[in-house]
């Protein structure tokens, strides 16, 4: 089993529906970091999590929120899809952040909004 | 702000062909530099990375020299491949504790037999 799971792995969804993107880890790591891919434009960082009391916003946070249910669990959620949010989100774990630790990434959920 | 820039490619290369794959990058203060690679289907994972001046990263045969003068860290390899095809991306993070990777777009490499 993989270390880091997201699910779904594939959403189509309609403008306005809400979506959540789940992740759940197995590594331990107090770390959890959602990103965003999209074609041409690299990684982007949504949110981001310390611990299940610690919730940060990244560079593109707007239009979403999250959830750190319990240190080996982080939601995505889209409370009103729009179809510029059709992407491929990836869920990361770290236990020392980027520069002193490595990023432990999960498959990635494609989700397509019509 | 910080950024950085590499080769977007899609290259396409003959087995046991040399790779270089620029990057160059433009931050304040020192960052840590970072080579990650996704093989179809599958998340990102980390290649290699340097944390200071003339540090050399390596990892399954790739090699990346972070250059402070030319603010660079190219990405080598002597000889790929079939199963070094994948998208590689240069990553940057700076020494002020923040927890934000900024990634080049990303260049898909394709190794033929």
């Amino acid at each position: 089993d993989a270390d880091v799971t997201q699910t779904p792995r594939n959403r189509i969804t309609k403008t306005g529906k809400r979506i959540m993107l789940e992740c759940s880890q197995t590594k331990g790591h107090d770390r959890m970091y959602w990103y965003r891919q999209d074609p041409g434009l690299g990684l982007r960082l949504i949110y981001y999590s310390f611990d299940v009391k610690d919730i940060n916003k990244g560079e593109i946070s707007d239009g979403y929120s999250v959830s750190r249910q319990a240190q080996a669990k982080f939601s995505l959620s889209l409370e009103s899809a729009i179809p510029n949010q059709t992407a491929l989100y990836f869920c990361a774990t770290s236990d020392g952040g980027p520069t002193t630790g490595e990023l432990f990434f999960g498959e990635g959920s494609r989700l397509t909004v019509l | 702000g910080d950024s950085v820039t590499q080769m977007e490619g899609p290259v396409t290369l003959s087995e046991e062909a040399c790779l270089t794959i620029n990057c160059t990058y433009t931050a304040t203060g020192y960052p840590s530099l970072f080579w990650y690679v996704q093989y179809p289907g599958e998340g990102l994972q980390l290649l290699l990375k340097a944390t200071k001046a003339d540090d050399k990263g390596s990892n399954k045969g790739f090699e990346a020299t972070y250059r402070k003068e030319t603010t660079s860290f190219h990405l080598e390899k002597g000889s790929v491949q079939v199963s070094d095809s994948a998208v590689y991306f240069c990553a940057l993070s700076d020494q002020g504790g923040s927890e934000k990777l900024v990634f080049g777009k990303g260049m898909k490499l394709t190794v033929n037999p």
